[in-house]
């Protein structure tokens, strides 16, 4: 079985500065490891994917995680926050190989930006 | 490129009256899939359908029927609807093979009185 927690179901910093959005997943076999991202009054997007290739992922908009097997992690961090940046954020975590795609989501993580 | 496409995008429902949440992709996908999003809850599976002909409950699928229609189309019909049912309801798909990354349609409002 899998399961995900975010710790923190809202994060406010100021526009500029470090975004850090955690995640911390369980499973019981290698995982595959998402963030999605849900902008006000729309459907999820996909920011990034870790599929046990390089455990450094970028995504889009300047946004990247890192898979810790260690810690169970994969923490969401963008080195310099945009006001375009606010919106809710998912962690989501799906067993490698044949599972047709189930995910089991986090909380989601709600961030702000100020000017 | 549509790719996932709910129908209706809001409806307000009264107690124990039934309707259908339609969802088609254009993606040629295998796997598709119902989910229902309530505050702090992330989302939660309802049902989904591995592939098309196939069908199977997910973590919260109580008050919910799905038919897999065609390879296209998987519907999420209430048949009774209950105010706890009051949720926002996504629609994704994805390939069913390898990464699977899953697309997300917009979502549809429900509000059960």
């Amino acid at each position: 079985a899998q399961s995900v927690t975010q710790l923190g179901s809202h994060v406010s910093v100021s526009e500029g500065a470090l975004v850090l959005l955690r995640c911390n997943y369980s499973s019981s076999v290698p995982p595959y490891l998402f963030w999605y991202v849900q902008y006000p009054n729309q459907g999820l997007q996909l920011l990034l994917k870790y599929t046990s290739a390089a455990t450094l992922v970028k995504g889009i908009n300047g946004f990247e995680a890192e898979f810790k097997k260690s810690e169970t992690s994969f923490h969401l961090t963008k080195p310099s926050a945009h006001m375009s940046d606010a919106a809710e954020y998912f962690c989501a975590v799906t067993p490698g190989g044949t599972s047709y795609g189930k995910l089991t989501f986090g909380q989601g993580t709600i961030l702000t930006v100020h000017p | 490129n549509a790719g996932v496409t709910q129908t209706p995008k809001f409806q307000v429902l009264k107690t124990g009256q039934s309707m259908t949440l339609q969802c088609a992709q254009d993606m040629n996908h295998n796997s598709m899939y119902w989910y229902r999003q309530d505050p702090g809850m992330g989302l939660r599976l309802i049902y989904y359908s591995a592939s098309e002909g196939t069908t199977d409950k997910g973590e919260v699928p109580n008050g919910y029927n799905v038919s897999r229609l065609n390879k296209r189309e998987f519907s999420l019909r209430l048949e009774s609807a209950a105010p706890s049912q009051t949720s926002v309801y996504f629609c994704a798909s994805t390939l069913g093979q390898g990464v699977n990354i899953q697309y997300f349609g917009a979502g549809t409002r429900l509000s059960v009185l």
